[in-house]
């Protein structure tokens, strides 16, 4: 069984950083491509961004709200990606789901920043 | 950037045939994704590139693409099937984009 967890949300100060992790399981987790997705209280869904499998090159892709800010990795022999979220602001104040091809969701983590 | 364009709202009576549109301009090369998002739980895909339906997805789900618009087909809606829907697509960079969802309401 697919297994995705987020792990690292809290409380942060704008301008600080903060590291999600996606601990995955039940299926071979460098084959694939692992995506940010977040959702902010009361919004829509939006797209953070996707590292691509080692095979593919493990290149990178982000929205341009976060390009730049956000930093997205991966450790194949962990089966864990990564969200490096940096210069945080308010607005990025989110439920942070990580998901692998476009049918399996971690349950999120929430991200609040405010001082 | 591009964008994905989704009515904010539609509502049906239970058993009536519920339709979600989503525009776009690279809808006619790009497929169309589209989930289901109940309060307080992760989204859940009911419909994959335009029209395909994943395992355990009710049949009375199916979708279609035709042109510059995606549409998401509820035949004769439940009132389980009350929830917020968001269409899921890319452009030719790279970026991907969500609609900003429609809220179905059965009753």
């Amino acid at each position: 069984e697919v297994q995705l967890v987020e792990s690292g949300g809290g409380l942060v100060q704008p301008g600080r950083s903060l590291r999600l992790s996606c601990t995955a399981s039940g299926f071979t987790f460098g084959d694939y491509a692992m995506s940010w997705v977040r959702q902010a209280p009361g919004k829509g869904l939006e797209w953070v961004g996707f590292i691509r499998s080692k095979a593919y090159g493990g290149t990178t892709e982000y929205a341009a709200s976060v390009k730049g800010r956000f930093t997205i990795s991966r450790d194949d022999s962990k089966s864990i990606a990564y969200l490096q979220m940096n210069s945080l602001k308010t607005e990025d104040t989110a439920v942070y789901y990580c998901l692998t091809g476009f049918d399996y969701w971690g349950q999120g983590t929430l991200v609040t920043v405010s001082s | 950037s591009y964008e994905l364009t989704q009515p904010p709202s539609v509502s049906v009576s239970p058993g009536q045939t519920a339709r979600i549109t989503c525009s776009g301009d690279a809808l006619p090369k790009k497929y169309a994704y589209w989930y289901q998002q109940k309060s307080g739980q992760a989204p859940v895909l009911v419909i994959y590139e335009d029209s395909k339906r994943p395992s355990g997805i009710p049949e009375r789900f199916s979708g279609s693409s035709s042109g510059t618009m995606a549409t998401l087909t509820i035949s004769g809606a439940q009132v389980e099937d009350e929830a917020d829907y968001y269409c899921y697509s890319t452009d030719s960079s790279g970026n991907w984009v969500f609609g900003g969802g429609t809220k179905l309401t059965v009753l």
